[in-house]
């Protein structure tokens, strides 16, 4: 059973409007949650990161939602951009190990 | 500095053959993993290195293992080869085992067992 489900594979979005990624987990010990985006044939590289602490952190363009009773975050990209079309994990991860969770990935293009 | 690197870049491989995969890593990070990238399913961790002589099972560690060779390098090994581990793998490193600190990814071997 997934622990961490992207539930969209892929969204279209015109270049300049918001995309809202979307991430649900099912392990109340994460407290530790991460975005990364992926072009193809490149390692994932990382995005913004949110504690279990916080409901909101903004990192430019990116802002991570946590919504911790309903197990669910968020990211928003505002604009969006061409250069913003690739694969986005979401990751989780408890304090008590080392294991980073990941989802499936959700697939955005942002049509010019 | 060139972060993360992985060798090789591609492999094909026959059933039942072995082979190593070399990743290595110039930032200076305590800790080192190993992922599998399969369609559909995110990326799953198969072995981890905590710190230079420790070595840990992630959550798909069968038909692979692994050594911290130093604090730079942290190779995976597949002893005998199945068609099952045709994947994509990514090494990755992370500063320490505090809180807060991000994952630093190569650029994936892509490996097909036929």
């Amino acid at each position: 059973d997934q622990q961490v489900k992207q539930n969209s594979p892929s969204l279209s979005v015109q270049e300049g409007r918001i995309s809202i990624l979307n991430c649900d987990y099912t392990n109340s010990m994460f407290d530790y949650f991460l975005w990364y985006k992926k072009y193809p044939a490149e390692g994932p590289t990382f995005l913004i990161s949110i504690s279990s602490i916080k409901d909101k952190n903004e990192d430019g363009r990116f802002t991570v939602f946590l919504n911790k009773s309903a197990k669910h975050l968020s990211l928003h990209i505002v604009p969006s951009q061409p250069g913003d079309s690739a694969v986005y994990f979401c990751a989780a991860k408890s304090s008590y190990g080392q294991n980073f969770v990941f989802g499936p990935g959700t697939r955005l293009s942002v049509l010019p | 500095n060139a972060g993360v690197t992985q060798t090789p870049k591609f492999q094909v491989l026959k059933t039942g053959q072995s082979m190593t995969l070399q990743c290595a890593q110039d930032m200076n990070h305590n800790s080192m993993y190993w992922y599998r990238q399969d369609p559909g399913m995110g990326l799953r961790l198969i072995y981890y290195s905590a710190s230079e002589g420790t070595t840990d099972k992630g959550e798909v560690p069968n038909g692979y293992n692994v050594s911290r060779l130093n604090k730079r390098e942290f190779s995976l090994r597949l002893e005998s080869a199945a068609p099952s581990q045709t994947s994509v793998y990514f090494c990755a490193s992370r500063a320490s085992v505090r809180e807060g600190l991000e994952q630093y990814f190569g650029p994936g071997t892509r490996l097909t067992v036929t």
